[in-house]
Protein backbone atom coordinates (compact mmCIF):
# COMPACT_ATOMS: atom_id res chain seq x y z
CA UNK A 1 0.00 0.00 0.00
CA UNK A 2 0.78 3.71 -0.02
CA UNK A 3 3.19 5.31 2.07
CA UNK A 4 5.47 8.00 3.30
CA UNK A 5 9.20 8.17 5.24
CA UNK A 6 10.47 10.77 6.91
CA UNK A 7 13.93 10.84 9.03
CA UNK A 8 13.65 10.29 12.58
CA UNK A 9 14.15 13.25 15.29
CA UNK A 10 14.13 14.97 17.00
CA UNK A 11 16.54 17.35 14.94
CA UNK A 12 18.22 20.14 17.00
CA UNK A 13 19.57 23.24 15.19
CA UNK A 14 21.14 26.38 15.69
CA UNK A 15 18.95 29.50 14.54
CA UNK A 16 19.94 30.71 11.27
CA UNK A 17 21.12 27.32 9.72
CA UNK A 18 19.79 25.38 6.96
CA UNK A 19 17.03 22.63 7.30
CA UNK A 20 16.27 19.92 5.37
CA UNK A 21 14.21 17.07 6.63
CA UNK A 22 13.89 13.89 4.64
CA UNK A 23 10.38 12.69 3.13
CA UNK A 24 9.98 10.01 0.42
CA UNK A 25 6.86 7.98 -0.49
CA UNK A 26 5.58 5.13 -2.15
CA UNK A 27 2.32 5.33 -4.21
CA UNK A 28 0.79 3.46 -7.25
CA UNK A 29 -0.90 6.32 -8.43
CA UNK A 30 0.07 10.14 -8.79
CA UNK A 31 -0.60 11.91 -5.29
CA UNK A 32 -0.75 14.97 -3.91
CA UNK A 33 2.42 15.63 -1.25
CA UNK A 34 1.95 17.86 2.15
CA UNK A 35 3.99 19.16 4.53
CA UNK A 36 1.90 19.77 7.90
CA UNK A 37 3.31 21.52 10.98
CA UNK A 38 2.62 20.83 14.57
CA UNK A 39 3.77 23.48 16.93
CA UNK A 40 3.32 22.90 20.71
CA UNK A 41 0.07 23.11 22.21
CA UNK A 42 -1.75 23.76 18.74
CA UNK A 43 -3.23 21.38 16.32
CA UNK A 44 -2.22 20.55 13.01
CA UNK A 45 -1.34 23.23 9.81
CA UNK A 46 -1.01 22.78 6.58
CA UNK A 47 2.49 24.28 5.33
CA UNK A 48 2.72 23.84 1.92
CA UNK A 49 1.67 21.15 -1.09
CA UNK A 50 2.30 19.73 -4.35
CA UNK A 51 -0.14 18.24 -6.41
CA UNK A 52 2.30 17.09 -9.39
CA UNK A 53 5.41 16.02 -10.23
CA UNK A 54 8.18 19.22 -10.02
CA UNK A 55 5.91 20.81 -8.20
CA UNK A 56 7.21 23.58 -5.47
CA UNK A 57 5.26 24.29 -2.57
CA UNK A 58 6.28 27.17 -0.46
CA UNK A 59 5.23 29.08 2.20
CA UNK A 60 6.62 30.90 5.72
CA UNK A 61 10.15 30.51 3.96
CA UNK A 62 9.91 26.78 3.52
CA UNK A 63 10.16 25.08 0.54
CA UNK A 64 9.70 21.44 -0.96
CA UNK A 65 9.93 20.12 -4.40
CA UNK A 66 7.36 17.21 -5.68
CA UNK A 67 9.97 14.78 -7.40
CA UNK A 68 8.87 12.07 -8.87
CA UNK A 69 12.07 9.94 -10.02
CA UNK A 70 13.31 10.30 -6.52
CA UNK A 71 9.97 10.02 -5.14
CA UNK A 72 10.76 12.48 -2.39
CA UNK A 73 9.36 15.77 -1.18
CA UNK A 74 12.26 17.20 0.76
CA UNK A 75 11.39 20.08 3.49
CA UNK A 76 13.84 22.88 3.24
CA UNK A 77 14.38 26.55 4.88
CA UNK A 78 17.31 28.66 4.54
CA UNK A 79 17.60 29.90 7.61
CA UNK A 80 15.31 28.71 10.41
CA UNK A 81 13.92 30.49 13.57
CA UNK A 82 13.68 29.48 17.32
CA UNK A 83 9.66 30.01 16.50
CA UNK A 84 10.17 27.19 13.81
CA UNK A 85 10.39 24.90 16.53
CA UNK A 86 7.44 21.87 15.91
CA UNK A 87 6.89 18.48 14.65
CA UNK A 88 6.41 18.43 10.75
CA UNK A 89 4.66 15.58 8.97
CA UNK A 90 4.97 14.46 5.59
CA UNK A 91 2.06 12.95 4.40
CA UNK A 92 0.32 12.04 1.09
CA UNK A 93 -3.18 11.71 -1.08
CA UNK A 94 -3.95 9.76 -3.03
CA UNK A 95 -7.46 8.41 -3.53
CA UNK A 96 -10.47 10.52 -4.49
CA UNK A 97 -11.78 11.15 -0.89
CA UNK A 98 -8.25 12.44 -0.01
CA UNK A 99 -7.67 10.27 2.57
CA UNK A 100 -4.13 11.44 4.21
CA UNK A 101 -1.13 8.95 5.13
CA UNK A 102 1.19 10.21 7.21
CA UNK A 103 4.78 10.06 8.15
CA UNK A 104 5.64 9.76 11.41
CA UNK A 105 6.69 13.27 12.16
CA UNK A 106 9.98 14.48 12.65
CA UNK A 107 10.63 17.07 15.91
CA UNK A 108 12.37 20.01 15.47
CA UNK A 109 14.19 22.23 17.73
CA UNK A 110 16.12 25.42 17.04
CA UNK A 111 18.14 26.32 19.45
CA UNK A 112 18.87 30.67 19.85
CA UNK B 1 -11.53 30.87 9.11
CA UNK B 2 -11.16 27.15 9.16
CA UNK B 3 -10.94 26.72 13.16
CA UNK B 4 -12.09 23.36 14.45
CA UNK B 5 -12.47 22.90 18.43
CA UNK B 6 -11.54 19.92 20.35
CA UNK B 7 -13.57 19.18 24.29
CA UNK B 8 -12.42 18.27 26.24
CA UNK B 9 -8.33 19.01 25.80
CA UNK B 10 -7.85 16.77 28.12
CA UNK B 11 -9.63 13.90 29.59
CA UNK B 12 -9.02 10.78 32.76
CA UNK B 13 -11.09 8.42 33.17
CA UNK B 14 -11.67 4.99 34.58
CA UNK B 15 -11.38 1.37 33.09
CA UNK B 16 -14.61 0.46 32.01
CA UNK B 17 -16.24 3.99 31.65
CA UNK B 18 -17.22 5.75 28.91
CA UNK B 19 -15.42 9.03 27.83
CA UNK B 20 -17.01 11.61 24.60
CA UNK B 21 -14.84 13.78 22.75
CA UNK B 22 -16.40 16.75 20.54
CA UNK B 23 -15.01 17.67 17.62
CA UNK B 24 -16.53 21.08 15.93
CA UNK B 25 -15.81 23.29 13.21
CA UNK B 26 -16.47 26.85 14.21
CA UNK B 27 -16.97 29.02 11.12
CA UNK B 28 -17.08 26.69 8.23
CA UNK B 29 -19.58 23.65 7.61
CA UNK B 30 -17.79 20.01 7.67
CA UNK B 31 -19.28 17.72 5.48
CA UNK B 32 -16.75 15.37 5.74
CA UNK B 33 -15.02 14.95 9.27
CA UNK B 34 -11.83 12.56 10.27
CA UNK B 35 -11.15 10.84 13.35
CA UNK B 36 -6.95 10.06 13.61
CA UNK B 37 -5.22 8.37 16.90
CA UNK B 38 -1.78 9.25 17.36
CA UNK B 39 0.58 7.33 19.45
CA UNK B 40 3.82 8.92 20.92
CA UNK B 41 6.19 9.02 17.93
CA UNK B 42 4.62 7.51 15.64
CA UNK B 43 2.00 8.61 12.69
CA UNK B 44 -1.67 9.37 13.06
CA UNK B 45 -3.72 6.58 12.16
CA UNK B 46 -6.97 7.39 10.87
CA UNK B 47 -9.65 5.63 12.75
CA UNK B 48 -12.93 6.46 10.82
CA UNK B 49 -14.35 9.01 8.06
CA UNK B 50 -17.69 10.44 8.94
CA UNK B 51 -20.07 12.32 6.72
CA UNK B 52 -22.37 14.34 7.50
CA UNK B 53 -25.80 12.16 7.98
CA UNK B 54 -24.24 8.96 7.42
CA UNK B 55 -22.79 6.01 9.31
CA UNK B 56 -19.42 6.47 9.50
CA UNK B 57 -16.38 4.60 7.56
CA UNK B 58 -13.88 2.95 9.80
CA UNK B 59 -10.34 1.59 9.34
CA UNK B 60 -9.71 -1.46 9.08
CA UNK B 61 -8.77 -3.05 12.75
CA UNK B 62 -11.31 0.01 14.00
CA UNK B 63 -13.82 -1.66 16.32
CA UNK B 64 -16.72 0.62 15.43
CA UNK B 65 -18.93 -0.92 18.44
CA UNK B 66 -15.68 0.71 20.91
CA UNK B 67 -15.15 4.00 19.08
CA UNK B 68 -18.77 5.19 18.40
CA UNK B 69 -19.01 8.25 15.87
CA UNK B 70 -21.61 10.60 15.79
CA UNK B 71 -21.89 13.07 13.07
CA UNK B 72 -25.43 14.69 13.31
CA UNK B 73 -24.68 18.04 11.81
CA UNK B 74 -22.20 20.29 9.45
CA UNK B 75 -20.71 21.30 12.54
CA UNK B 76 -19.94 18.58 15.34
CA UNK B 77 -18.92 15.19 15.17
CA UNK B 78 -18.28 12.84 18.25
CA UNK B 79 -16.23 9.98 19.14
CA UNK B 80 -17.30 8.14 22.16
CA UNK B 81 -14.72 5.67 23.70
CA UNK B 82 -16.74 3.07 25.09
CA UNK B 83 -15.89 0.74 28.11
CA UNK B 84 -12.40 2.42 27.88
CA UNK B 85 -9.49 0.26 28.90
CA UNK B 86 -5.86 1.33 29.87
CA UNK B 87 -4.74 0.99 26.01
CA UNK B 88 -7.08 3.11 24.64
CA UNK B 89 -5.35 5.84 26.17
CA UNK B 90 -3.39 7.83 23.39
CA UNK B 91 -3.95 11.34 21.81
CA UNK B 92 -7.38 11.49 19.58
CA UNK B 93 -7.38 14.66 16.93
CA UNK B 94 -10.06 15.12 14.35
CA UNK B 95 -10.05 17.02 11.28
CA UNK B 96 -12.73 18.82 9.10
CA UNK B 97 -13.23 18.92 5.32
CA UNK B 98 -15.58 21.62 3.45
CA UNK B 99 -17.64 20.15 0.69
CA UNK B 100 -15.79 20.21 -2.22
CA UNK B 101 -12.72 21.13 -0.87
CA UNK B 102 -9.55 18.73 -0.31
CA UNK B 103 -7.62 20.45 2.51
CA UNK B 104 -8.44 18.98 6.11
CA UNK B 105 -8.07 21.34 9.19
CA UNK B 106 -7.50 20.20 12.47
CA UNK B 107 -8.36 19.97 15.57
CA UNK B 108 -5.79 20.77 18.79
CA UNK B 109 -6.24 16.91 20.03
CA UNK B 110 -7.77 15.19 23.38
CA UNK B 111 -5.21 13.90 25.13
CA UNK B 112 -7.31 10.80 26.93
CA UNK B 113 -5.60 8.74 29.75
CA UNK B 114 -7.63 5.88 31.06
CA UNK B 115 -6.41 4.45 34.63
Amino acid sequence: GDSVTQMEGPVTLSEEAFLTINCTYTATGYPSLFWYVQYPGEGLQLLLKATKADDKGSNKGFEATYRKETTSFHLEKGSVQVSDSAVYFCALSADSNYQLIWGAGTKLIIKP
Amino acid sequence: GAVVSQHPSRVICKSGTSVKIECRSLDFQATTMFWYRQFPKKSLMLMATSNEGSKATYEQGVEKDKFLINHASLTLSTLTVTSAHPEDSSFYICSARKAGGYEQYFGPGTRLTVT
